[in-house]
């Protein structure tokens, strides 16, 4: 099984600020790398795809880096609405999620 | 647009079963791949178990393997997970995700999800 790896667990920042995420897989996932996003009470929302791509209607300010074992997802400017949780997911070997970073206002 | 909603959710007892039943609409169900997603109360996201468009391929979740059975009806536009021998640690919302672009990595669509609740 493919282990990834989140972190921070908490990240606390202001609005205006960037944020930086990382993600980290236990052996090579190529490009098959999504990021998600997920407020209380939602379901997640696709943000983007094969690493780098951004999902349908998702703002400029999010953008995904990274290829084989270590991903970035980075918030440019943060908006009030982008405090959530965000997961990474790879699909090279069956489908697993990170555990998931918590965006907090600081 | 695409529209998933799941239903079946609900209270039962260990080893027990249940079956949980996602229902498409806005799209070609029969042209996607599909995928059951899970989350435990206060937890992270669990992948359960994914099913190919025409039904020819199916995986699942160690954790899962042996006691859930996915399955679809493409004349339905519908997608179920038979779930049988429930323990505790299944308790949790339960997600259908559609595949997105064929060959791309990520679920573009989700349902509301359905609660499932093991407790004796």
């Amino acid at each position: 099984e493919i282990v990834l790896t989140q972190s921070p667990a908490t990240l606390s920042l202001s609005p205006g600020e960037r944020a930086t995420l990382s993600c980290r897989a236990s052996q090579s996932v190529s490009s098959y790398l999504a990021w998600y996003q997920q407020k209380p009470g939602q379901a997640p929302r696709l943000l983007i795809y094969d690493a780098s791509n951004r999902a349908t209607g998702i703002p400029a300010r999010f953008s995904g880096s990274g290829s084989g074992t270590d991903f970035t997802l980075t918030i440019s400017s943060l908006e009030p609405e982008d405090f959530a949780v965000y997961y990474c997911q790879q699909r090279s070997n069956l489908i697993t999620f990170g555990q998931g970073t918590r965006l907090e206002i600081k | 647009e695409a529209q998933l909603v799941e239903s079946g959710g609900g209270l039962v007892q260990p080893g027990g079963s249940l079956r949980l039943s996602c229902a498409a609409s806005g799209f070609t169900f029969s042209s996607y791949s599909m995928n059951w997603v899970r989350q435990a109360p206060g937890k992270g996201l669990e992948w359960v178990s994914y099913i190919s468009s025409s039904s020819s391929t199916i995986y699942y979740a160690d954790s899962v393997k042996g006691r859930f059975t996915i399955s679809r009806d493409n004349a339905k536009n519908s997608l179920y997970l038979q779930m049988n021998s429930l323990r505790d640690e299944d308790t949790a919302v339960y997600y259908c995700a559609r595949d997105g672009i064929v060959g791309a990595t990520g679920f573009d669509y989700w349902g509301q999800g359905t609660l499932v609740t093991v407790s004796s």
